[in-house]
């Protein structure tokens, strides 16, 4: 069966700190990788995804970045943090190759506090 | 712009049942989804609507109206356990999910 590993599960960071969160899917092979970041009172924000080794696509122009080194794993960074990056990060993943509507898989997430 | 509507929080007694509702204006249409969120956990899915009318899961059913741009969430039985997060979400023409805000569920014994 298909897991998703998320982590740091807590993060408490200060302003102009670097930032590096990290997904791991295992069962699977060249899955569809998303971050998502959620806050508080406002629908999940795509902000990264990648159907591929090396191959991103950025929805929300900011101070992250996102990189996929492995078929299987995706890390999202910053260099410099912000106040505003504050929030609930998500991993999630579906099947690679298949079209149409699937199901998003989440890990378990990442609160990131910036001070 | 794409835009989807759901209350903000409801409140419900345990073994009653409750409707969650959710509107949606999106460039296309390419199926709705329902997910739970328990407070400061990953959200689960519950549901998946691309055709109109009711999906029934156990105690969760979801509809769907196309020409209404409307779905709703029924749960049946509630259990304490049912106290979460109820996040819609459309998939638009260019399968991309448009997500609600969610509606935050309280059930009170």
């Amino acid at each position: 069966s298909q897991t998703i590993h998320q982590w740091p599960a807590t993060l408490v960071q200060p302003v102009g700190s670097p930032l590096s969160l990290e997904c791991t899917v295992e069962g699977t092979s060249n899955p569809n990788l998303y971050w998502y970041r959620q806050a508080a009172g406002r629908g999940l924000q795509l902000l990264f995804y990648s159907v591929g080794i090396g191959q991103i696509s950025s929805e929300v122009p900011q101070n992250l970045s996102a990189s996929r080194p492995q078929d299987r794993q995706f890390i999202l960074s910053s260099k410099k943090l912000l106040l505003s990056d504050s929030g609930f990060y998500l991993c999630a993943w579906t099947p690679g190759g298949a079209s149409g509507a699937n199901v998003l898989t989440f890990g378990a997430g990442s609160r990131l506090t910036v001070l | 712009g794409q835009n989807i509507d759901q209350p903000t929080e409801m409140t419900a007694t345990e073994g009653a049942i409750v409707q969650i509702n959710c509107t949606y204006q999106t460039s296309g249409f390419n199926g709705l989804f329902w997910y739970q969120q328990h407070a400061g956990e990953a959200p689960t899915f519950l549901s998946y609507n691309v055709l109109d009318g009711l999906e029934e899961k156990g105690r969760f059913s979801s509809f769907l109206s196309r020409s209404k741009g409307y779905s709703y969430l029924l749960l049946k039985e509630l259990q304490m356990k049912d106290s979460a997060s109820y996040l819609c979400a459309v998939m638009d023409s260019n399968y991309q999910l448009i997500w609600g805000a969610g509606t935050k569920l309280i059930i009170k014994p």
